[in-house]
This record gives C-alpha cells, sequence and structure tokens, in this order.
C-alpha cells in the first residue's frame, strides 16, 4: 500500500546537536510538507516543497532546514538554533498541481524531546 | 486571506449522542474543504472531502456540507461511539496552501 513513512517514532536531542527527521512517500506526490503540532495545539507549517530541489519557508522556519534531494524523500533537520524543539512533527504530501484540490496525507508523525 | 475557525473543544457526550463540530471559513474563490481526525500518537487521516458548493462529503457515518452562502462546513454525525474519541481538524486548501483550524477534542463515553 502507497503511504508516509516517518522515522523515527521517537527520537531524543542534546542541547546543542542536530537532528534529522526522515519522511519517505511512495504515493509519487509532488508536494511534501512539514508541520510542527504542540500539545492541544493545530499545526504550524515549517517547510514545503513543491518540487525536486525546491523548497520555501512555512510560518515557523527558523532552526530548522530541509532537502529535496529526491521525489520522495523530504528530511527535516532541527539545528542547535531551535530552542524549542519539544513537539511532534508531521509530515504530508499531496498530488500533483493539476491536482491541487486534492487533500493531504499525512505520515504517523516522530515525536522530538529534549534529553 | 485564507483561514479556518472550529468550535473549541474539548467536547464529551455520551454514546449514541448527536455530535456537531463547527467549522467557519474564510478564503478567496473556491477552496476544497476537508475533515481531518487525529487519534492519539498518530498522524492526521482524511475523514471526508468536499470540492464545491452544496458537496455533501460523508464517510464512517460522519457528513459535512460546504454551504458558500454561510462559508461553513460542520461536521456531524447522528450517534457517536467511545471509538470516535480523537482531535476533529477542519482544513481548506486555495492558491496550493493549506489551512487548518485549531483542532477539536471529542471524548465519547459509555
Amino acid at each position: 500500500d502507497g503511504g508516509i513513512t516517518q522515522s523515527p517514532k521517537y527520537l531524543f536531542r542534546k542541547e546543542g546537536q542536530n537532528v534529522t527527521l526522515s519522511c519517505e512517500q511512495n504515493l509519487n506526490h509532488d508536494a511534501m510538507y512539514w508541520y510542527r503540532q504542540d500539545p492541544g495545539q493545530g499545526l504550524r507549517l515549517i517547510y514545503y516543497s513543491q518540487i525536486v530541489n525546491d523548497f520555501q519557508k512555512g510560518d515557523i522556519a527558523e532552526g530548522y532546514s530541509v532537502s529535496r534531494e529526491k521525489k520522495e524523500s523530504f528530511p527535516l533537520t532541527v539545528t542547535s538554533a531551535q530552542k524549542n524543539p519539544t513537539a511532534f512533527y508531521l509530515c504530508a504530501s499531496s498530488a500533483p498541481p493539476t491536482g491541487w484540490h486534492q487533500p493531504q496525507h499525512f505520515g504517523d508523525g516522530t515525536r522530538l524531546s529534549i534529553l | 486571506g485564507n483561514s479556518v475557525t472550529q468550535m473549541e473543544g474539548p467536547v464529551t457526550l455520551s454514546e449514541e449522542a448527536f455530535l456537531t463540530i463547527n467549522c467557519t471559513y474564510t478564503a478567496t474563490g473556491y477552496p476544497s474543504l476537508f475533515w481531518y481526525v487525529q487519534y492519539p500518537g498518530e498522524g492526521l487521516q482524511l475523514l471526508l472531502k468536499a470540492t464545491k458548493a452544496d458537496d455533501k462529503g460523508s464517510n464512517k457515518g460522519f457528513e459535512a456540507t460546504y454551504r458558500k452562502e454561510t462559508t461553513s462546513f460542520h461536521l456531524e454525525k447522528g450517534s457517536v461511539q467511545v471509538s470516535d474519541s480523537a482531535v476533529y481538524f477542519c482544513a481548506l486548501t486555495r492558491s496550493r496552501q493549506f489551512y487548518f483550524g485549531t483542532g477539536t477534542s471529542l471524548t465519547v463515553i459509555p
């Protein structure tokens, strides 16, 4: 079955450390997204990519970086500059530009905590 | 701009009660509208969608009708079950962007 795989499910970061969250999709979707979700809160957009080798900042990009070298993969790096990284991170993808009215599909998330 | 406003939670209902979660939107043009459900510790799952005015999306007993005149997309279910306990998000897509409400937590008690 096609879907989005996020790994790891749980991740711990030490002070001053960068960590990378993996997101892989086999839905053949062009667009991919990263969201942050804090307890009891909605989703906030970190970065998105509409095509390979291109990405744009979302509402809360500071302290995060991404790459999009392959259509299937959109890893998110949480850098040491992100002072409050503890949150639930969700990756999503959506259909090609011709299907912009199609919904996003989500992975199962990665929970990041500070050690 | 584009935005989604949904009913504040948490909502607590008894099993077999009627559910309504209100959602209104602001958007230019003709957005598509969605309801997502999130179970604890999981990602969001698409529950239903509607792509044009007067469309009714339905799934697993849940329904929502795209009302352009009131800019609303309220979620309803006639008889909730304990297994419906989750957080529900209303969302829209417009101009290649997605906009989410803040989520409404539902707890159904036996």
